[in-house]
């Protein structure tokens, strides 16, 4: 079965960019993934499907400042010029025939 | 707007059942799956199943197959969810998701609705 990980923690800047990381088993690496980000005391929020190729389609109303890429089984999130708003929890997800997965997710910390 | 409002948080005693409501707006209900995913305390996000509002054909994976249903009602454009048999475990965050399909992936969520197991 498809495992994706992420590192738990992240932090960067106000202002600042950081990069996010989503590794997908190795047998699957041509999968594609989607981002989410879960606010605390919110429900999580679809970012953008992002394919092996580093084409992404992004959600309704999702800035520019955040932006998909890929390399080999490797998934990345940026988002830059980070806001405080930006501190959240962000998940990769994927989908096979027969199941859904997601990542461990990254909590992400603007100083 | 695509909007997912789920019903409000519940308390149950172990043995109990508990049923979570989904009520879609915003887009053609039966358009689209309805998926459940819920996230314990301290752990991450798991995959409950789906349902096809559509149909009503459902999938679930093992882990819950005989102890979750999930059926709708298109005259309300609502989604359920029922958990039979609590236990403590099954104290978490339960969310609706909706999915345009197999190929593709989760992008609305619905707010999350609070399910406590205690005795």
């Amino acid at each position: 079965q498809v495992v994706l990980t992420q590192s738990p923690s992240a932090s960067a800047s106000l202002g600042a960019s950081v990069k996010l990381t989503c590794t997908l088993s190795s047998r699957h690496s041509t999968y594609p993934i989607a981002w989410h980000q879960h606010q605390p005391e919110k429900g999580p929020r679809y970012l953008m499907r992002l394919n092996s190729d580093g084409s992404h389609i992004k959600g309704d109303g999702i800035p520019d400042r955040f932006s998909g890429s890929s390399s080999g089984a490797e998934r990345y999130l940026t988002i830059s010029s980070l806001q405080s708003e930006d501190e959240a929890d962000y998940f990769c997800q994927t989908w096979d025939t027969a199941v859904r997965v997601f990542g461990g997710g990254t909590t992400l910390t603007v100083l | 707007q695509v909007q997912l409002v789920q019903s409000g948080a519940e308390v149950k005693k172990p043995g109990a059942s508990v049923k979570v409501s989904c009520k879609a707006s915003g887009y053609t209900f039966t358009a689209y799956y309805i998926h459940w995913v819920r996230q314990t305390p301290g752990q991450g996000l798991e995959w409950m199943g789906w349902i096809s509002p559509k149909n009503g054909g459902t999938n679930y994976p093992q882990k819950f197959q005989g102890r979750v249903t999930m059926t709708r009602d298109t005259s309300s454009n609502t989604a359920y969810m029922e958990v039979n048999r609590l236990i403590s475990d099954d104290t978490a965050v339960y969310y609706c998701v909706r999915e345009d399909g197999g190929s593709s992936p989760f992008d609305s969520w619905g707010q999350g609705t609070l399910v406590i197991v205690s005795s």
